[in-house]
């Protein structure tokens, strides 16, 4: 089956840093890879779409120069938290899919703490 | 506009017992997916179950089952002889123009 990776698992960094999340797929090309973030007990948020070479799509409410999406290879997307604060603190999740109507395969997640 | 909803928070069944999760979905699409995503205490999404809208058939995956009615756009998951192992969150979500996920329901399989 598809596989894809998330690293790091869980993270913690002070506020004001940036931390950079990774999503690969290991065994498949995915032409869009999209990242969600996961409060506890709740459903998950689409923050942003994103298409390999091309900007990221960002969901309304969601802050481009806050969260940078890049996905520079139809294997590798990262987003990175700019400026980190306590509110940043979440799970956030990635999947990536080969098109847009076919499944998305998840990555195990990224807790994210900031103190 | 798109949206999805499981009216149940959190259901409990009893091991070996059958349980029902209800979906409810509206789309203008006139093709789209429809999935049911298990978030177990790992927090990994698993795919339990994918519909294609044009089809007729319901889909059926080893002990999970749909029951898809179109024009009532209703999605609910059927899980049959339920084991521990069930317990998870239950996402039902819907992929048109874009992918949607509902609020979840919480299935816990009593021993």
């Amino acid at each position: 089956g598809a596989v894809v990776s998330q690293h790091p698992s869980w993270v913690i960094c002070k506020s004001g840093t940036s931390v950079k999340i990774e999503c690969r797929s290991l065994d498949f090309q995915a032409t869009t890879m999209f990242w969600y973030r996961q409060f506890p007990k709740q459903s998950l948020m689409l923050m942003a779409t994103s298409n390999e070479g091309s900007k990221a799509t960002y969901e309304q409410g969601v802050e481009k120069d806050k969260f940078l999406i890049n996905h520079a290879s139809l294997t590798l997307s990262t987003l990175t938290v700019t400026s980190a604060h306590p509110e940043d603190s979440s799970f956030y999740i990635c999947s990536a899919a080969t098109s847009h109507y076919n499944e998305q395969f998840f990555g195990p997640g990224t807790r994210l703490t900031v103190l | 506009a798109q949206t999805v909803t499981q009216s149940q928070p959190e259901m409990s069944v009893q091991e070996a017992e059958t349980v029902t999760l209800s979906c409810t979905y509206d789309t203008s699409e006139s093709n789209y997916y429809l999935f049911w995503y298990k978030q177990p205490p790992s927090r990994q999404m698993i795919l339990v179950i994918r519909q294609e809208a044009y089809k007729q058939q319901n889909a059926t995956e080893n002990r999970f089952s749909v029951n898809f009615q179109k024009a009532a756009k209703s999605f609910s998951l059927k899980i049959s002889d339920s084991q521990l192992g069930d317990t998870a969150m239950y996402f039902c979500a819907l992929d048109g123009n874009q992918f949607y996920f509902g609020t979840g329901t919480s299935l816990t399989v009593i021993p």
